[in-house]
């Protein structure tokens, strides 16, 4: 299957700060990459589509100024947690769709964020 | 209630056993359906991916959705302790953008 890389897979941050995740599709172009959340033992949640060369489209409920979305290129989606809190710790993961007709979507490894 | 249901188990099996995962969703516009694997603090692997409704078979993994129940499974024959991770189930609707929806996830956990 399709390769979906994030980077860092686990990052611990003061809270204040902001924090830039990585999304890469290394062996296909993804127009469409995806944002999610998920806190353990919970589903994932769709936070942001992020479309290359526009404005992600952000999920009800999710603060597009706390969490900003680039897709500067086909192959690289970033998330941005600025202003990180406590509460925002969690485990992020992308996915980028391969295959524009059929939605089939390849997960990045996840980024586990700890904010102290 | 939710879109999809899924009990989040844990479900715990011999190793060899067949395994039964499975979903209940409530809307009748989901015509994509899929299977993902998820070991702990790792991203979902795709495992099973469906259209509409019939089984479909990969190896020890067969994926059966029953649009008229509205209600998907994955087998896993001759379980292994490598098969021990939670399975999540999603799905889609036609031309929904490809947003898919998902369940809680199971976790399995298949012992020696």
């Amino acid at each position: 299957g399709a390769v979906v890389s994030q980077h860092p897979s686990w990052v611990i941050c003061k809270s204040g700060t902001s924090v830039k995740i990585e999304c890469r599709s290394l062996d296909f172009q993804a127009t469409t990459m995806f944002w999610y959340r998920q806190f353990p033992k919970q589903s994932l949640m769709l936070m942001a589509t992020s479309n290359e060369g526009s404005k992600a489209t952000y999920e009800q409920g999710v603060e597009k100024d706390k969490f900003l979305i680039n897709h500067a290129s086909l192959t690289l989606s970033t998330l941005t947690v600025t202003s990180a809190h406590p509460e925002d710790s969690s485990f992020y993961i992308c996915s980028a769709l391969a295959g524009s007709n059929t939605g089939e979507l390849f997960f990045g490894e996840g980024s586990r964020l700890t904010v102290l | 209630q939710k879109e999809v249901e899924q009990d989040p188990g844990p479900l715990s099996v011999p190793e060899g056993a067949i395994v039964s995962l499975n979903c209940t969703y409530s809307n009748s516009a989901f015509q994509y359906f899929m299977w993902y694997r998820q070991y702990s603090r790792k991203g979902p692997e795709l495992l099973m991916y469906t259209y509409s409704s019939g089984n479909k078979e990969d190896g020890r993994f067969t994926a059966q959705v029953d649009k008229s129940s509205k209600y998907i499974s994955l087998f896993i024959r001759d379980s292994q302790p490598s098969d021990s991770a939670t399975y999540l189930c999603a799905m889609k609707v036609t031309g929904g953008g490809n947003k898919l929806t998902f369940g809680t996830g199971t976790q399995l956990k298949v012992e020696l």
